[in-house]
């Protein structure tokens, strides 16, 4: 299965601090069909995970576009321009490209 | 508007078998392209996909359970279905159902609130 490593575990930051966490997979995740299935979501305190953002850099329909996804093959990453309140919660990366679908462990963003 | 909703038995036995039900409203199952998972998390800790199951009903199963789940569907009730045989304490998480794309592919861009399941004896 692919290991997606997510860096760092936890993560503190104040109200309109910018901020990245990093995704890292064990293989490639560019697919035989040229996309890269790997995807961004959130879940905050006792709710259902959303996603942010699908195929690396692709913002889901309601989402702020403070959020931005780069990365290709093996390296990931997801960025917040300006933390706001309702950004705290726990990010997960996930990975379609390869059978199984595999999540990271998560990152948690805190309040400093 | 697009929501789905789980429902399960709560708590179950060791050994027993657990079925869930996946009810969804705003997109069919009949449609090109269409898909549901299943997702579950223990309390506290991670993610782990499951299985998908598709519009032309394709089935998809993570091999860590093995051959302990079945994925299915009703088209005509908007329903999906996961069957996890001969649970154990380690099947206790929250059970959540999530509406997946695959052209353009866009995985689980809805979720249902979940569902606990706990297995005890």
């Amino acid at each position: 299965d692919v290991v997606l490593t997510q860096t760092p575990p936890t993560l503190s930051a104040t109200i309109g601090q910018s901020v990245s966490i990093s995704c890292r997979s064990s293989q490639s995740l560019l697919d035989s069909d040229g996309d890269t299935y790997l995807n961004w979501l959130l879940q905050r305190p006792g709710q259902s995970p959303q996603l942010l953002i699908y195929s690396v850099s692709n913002l889901e329909s309601g989402v702020p576009n403070r959020f931005s996804g780069s990365g290709s093959e093996t390296d990931f990453t997801l960025k917040i321009s300006g933390v706001e309140a309702e950004d705290l919660g726990v990010y997960y990366c996930m990975q379609a490209t390869h059978a199984p679908r595999t999540f990271g462990g998560g990152t948690k963003l805190e309040l400093k | 508007q697009v929501t789905l909703k789980e429902s399960g038995p709560g708590i179950l036995q060791p050994s027993q078998t657990l079925s869930l039900t996946c009810t969804f409203s705003g997109f069919s199952l009949s449609t090109y392209g269409m898909g549901v998972g299943w997702i579950r998390q223990p309390s506290g800790k991670g993610l782990e996909w499951l299985a998908n199951i598709w519009w032309d009903d394709d089935k998809y199963y993570n091999p860590s359970l093995k051959n302990r789940l079945t994925i299915s569907k009703d088209t005509s009730n908007n329903q999906a279905f996961l069957k996890i045989t001969n649970v154990d304490t380690a099947d206790t998480a929250t059970y959540y159902c999530a509406r997946t794309i695959a052209a353009p592919s866009r995985d689980f861009d809805y979720w249902g609130q979940g569902v606990m399941v706990t297995v005890s004896s």
